[in-house]
C-alpha cells in the first residue's frame, strides 16, 4: 500500500542550527514527492517538489530535498534555521492509487530555540 | 496575485445546524479539492472536483457534500454538523488530476457547539 511516514513527531532545533526533517515514502512506482509547511492556523504552503530529474531539489526559504530512490526517502534540509521557520512540516507523494490525490504524511513539528 | 481564497476564515455552527463553506480560485485550476484536518493530524481528503466531475472518496461520510458551480468556486456543504466534525477545512487545487502540486487555501476553522 502506498504509504509516507515522517518518524519524528516533534523537533527541536537552536536557531542558527541545521536541519533534516525525515520522511520515507512506500510506493509502487516513481512518485511525485512534495514537502508542504504549515504554520498555526493557515493552510499549506509548498516548499518543494521533486517530478524528475537532479535528485537534489531547491525550494523556497532555503529549504532542500533530496530524493534517495534506494532508501525511499525524501528528506527536507536547512543549513541555517530562523526561528520563523517554526511550524508544522508535512512530505506528501503522489498520486494515490486512484491516480488522484496526494498521500501526506503525519507530519513533523518543528520548534526553534533561542 | 493567483491565489485560492476560502471563506469565512472562521466559523462557528451549532450542532445539527446546516453550514456552507467557500472557496474560489484565481489559478484557473481543473481540480478543486476539500480536505478534512483535525488537531495535529494530516490532511484528509473528502472529495474533489475535476472540472464538473464529482469524485468522492470511500470513507467521506454522506453527511458532507460539495458543488462546483463553475470553474472559480466550489463549496462545502456540512447539512448536519457534529461535535466531531470540528475541524480546519482546507480547500485546494491542481491543474490536472495527475498528482502533481496542490496549491492550498489559508482554511477555514469550523467549530460546532
Amino acid at each position: 500500500a502506498q504509504s509516507v511516514t515522517q518518524p519524528d513527531i516533534h523537533i527541536t532545533v537552536s536557531e542558527g542550527a541545521s536541519l533534516e526533517l525525515r520522511c520515507n515514502y512506500s510506493y509502487g512506482a516513481t512518485p511525485y514527492l512534495f514537502w508542504y509547511v504549515q504554520s498555526p492556523g493557515q493552510g499549506l504552503q509548498l516548499l518543494l517538489k521533486y517530478f524528475s530529474g537532479d535528485t537534489l531539489v531547491q525550494g523556497i526559504k532555503g529549504f532542500e530535498a533530496e530524493f534517495k530512490r534506494s532508501q525511499s526517502s525524501f528528506n527536507l534540509r536547512k543549513p541555517s534555521v530562523h526561528w520563523s521557520d517554526a511550524a508544522e512540516y508535512f512530505c506528501a507523494v503522489g498520486p494515490n492509487q486512484a491516480g488522484t490525490a496526494l498521500i501526506f504524511g503525519k507530519g513533523t513539528t518543528l520548534s526553534v530555540s533561542s | 496575485d493567483a491565489m485560492v481564497i476560502q471563506n469565512p476564515r472562521y466559523q462557528v455552527t451549532q450542532f445539527g445546524k446546516p453550514v456552507t463553506l467557500s472557496c474560489s480560485q484565481t489559478l484557473n485550476h481543473n481540480v478543486m479539492y476539500w480536505y478534512q484536518q483535525k488537531s495535529s493530524q494530516a490532511p484528509k481528503l473528502l472529495f474533489h472536483y475535476y472540472d464538473k466531475d464529482f469524485n468522492n472518496e470511500a470513507d467521506t461520510p454522506d453527511n458532507f457534500q460539495s458543488r462546483r458551480p463553475n470553474t472559480s468556486f466550489c463549496f462545502l456543504d456540512i447539512r448536519s454538523p457534529g461535535l466531531g466534525d470540528a475541524a480546519m477545512y482546507l480547500c485546494a487545487t491542481s491543474r490536472d488530476s495527475k498528482g502533481r502540486e496542490q496549491y492550498f487555501g489559508p482554511g477555514t476553522r469550523l467549530t460546532v457547539t
